[in-house]
C-alpha cells in the first residue's frame, strides 16, 4: 500500500515571500503521479499542480513548482511570491499509474499554510 | 477544467432519516466516481468507489449497508446516508474521473449536519 507524509501540520509565510511545504511517500511502483491539492476555507478542492513520475523534469504552474526526488521519494511544494489567496490547506496525493487502485488518490494529512500580510 | 457539481451544499436532518447527496459531471463522462469523507481538520477519507453501471466498492470499514453508492449513469452518482445518527455529521466530498490517467475534479462538498 502506499502512503503519503506530510510532516508540516501548519506552516505561516509572509505575503510576497516564498514557502515550500514537504510531502514524502513511500510505494513500491515505478509508474505513478503525484499531486499538490489546495483546499481553501470554501473546502473546494483544487488541483495545484502534477508529477508524472517518469519525468525528471520538475512541474511548475505559474508561481508553483515542485522538487521532485524519485529516489528519495520526496516531492515538495514551492509557492512562490505568496498571496493572500494561497492561504489554505494543502494536500499532496499519489495515484498509481495502472492497476488494481489506478484510480484512485492517497491524500496525506495536509498542511495549513496561512499567508500574513 | 471540467465541472463536478455536488448538491446540497449543507444539510441539516434528523436523527434517523434518511439523507442523499447528488454528484454530477456536468461537461463529461465519469466513468469512476469516488466518495471521501473529512472530519475537522483532517484528510480526506475515501469511503467508496463506484463505476457507472456497477456495485460500488467500499473501503474497508465503510459500512455499505449505512453509506449507499449509485452510479447510475455517467454524469450522476448519489450517496444516501440512511438512518443518519449525529456520529454521521461530517463534510462528504465527491470526486469524478473520466478515465485512469485523466484528472480528478471535486464536487464543492455537502456538510452533513444530524441532529
Amino acid at each position: 500500500a502506499q502512503t503519503v507524509t506530510q510532516s508540516q501540520p501548519e506552516m505561516s509565510v509572509q505575503e510576497a515571500e516564498t514557502v515550500t511545504l514537504s510531502c514524502t511517500y513511500d510505494t513500491s511502483e515505478s509508474n505513478y503521479y503525484l499531486f499538490w491539492y489546495k483546499q481553501p476555507p470554501s473546502r473546494q478542492m483544487i488541483l495545484v499542480i502534477r508529477q508524472e513520475a517518469y519525468k525528471q523534469q520538475n512541474a511548475t504552474e505559474n508561481r508553483f513548482s515542485v522538487n521532485f526526488q524519485k529516489a528519495a521519494k520526496s516531492f515538495s511544494l514551492k509557492i512562490s511570491d505568496s498571496q493572500l489567496g494561497d492561504t489554505a490547506m494543502y494536500f499532496c496525493a499519489f495515484k498509481r499509474g495502472s492497476g488494481a487502485g489506478s484510480y484512485q488518490l492517497t491524500f496525506g494529512k495536509g498542511t495549513k499554510l496561512s499567508v500574513i500580510p | 477544467g471540467a465541472v463536478v457539481s455536488q448538491h446540497p451544499s449543507r444539510v441539516i436532518c434528523k436523527s434517523g432519516t434518511s439523507v442523499k447527496i447528488e454528484c454530477r459531471s456536468l461537461d463529461f463522462q465519469a466513468t469512476t466516481m469516488f466518495w471521501y469523507r473529512q472530519f475537522p481538520k483532517q484528510s480526506l477519507m475515501l469511503m467508496a468507489t463506484s463505476n457507472e453501471g456497477s456495485k460500488a466498492t467500499y473501503e474497508q470499514g465503510v459500512e455499505k449497508d449505512k453509506f449507499l453508492i449509485n452510479h447510475a449513469s455517467l454524469t450522476l452518482s448519489t450517496l444516501t446516508v440512511t438512518s443518519a445518527h449525529p456520529e454521521d455529521s461530517s463534510f462528504y466530498i465527491c470526486s469524478a474521473r473520466g478515465g485512469p490517467n485523466t484528472e480528478a475534479f471535486f464536487g464543492q462538498g455537502t456538510r452533513l449536519t444530524v441532529v
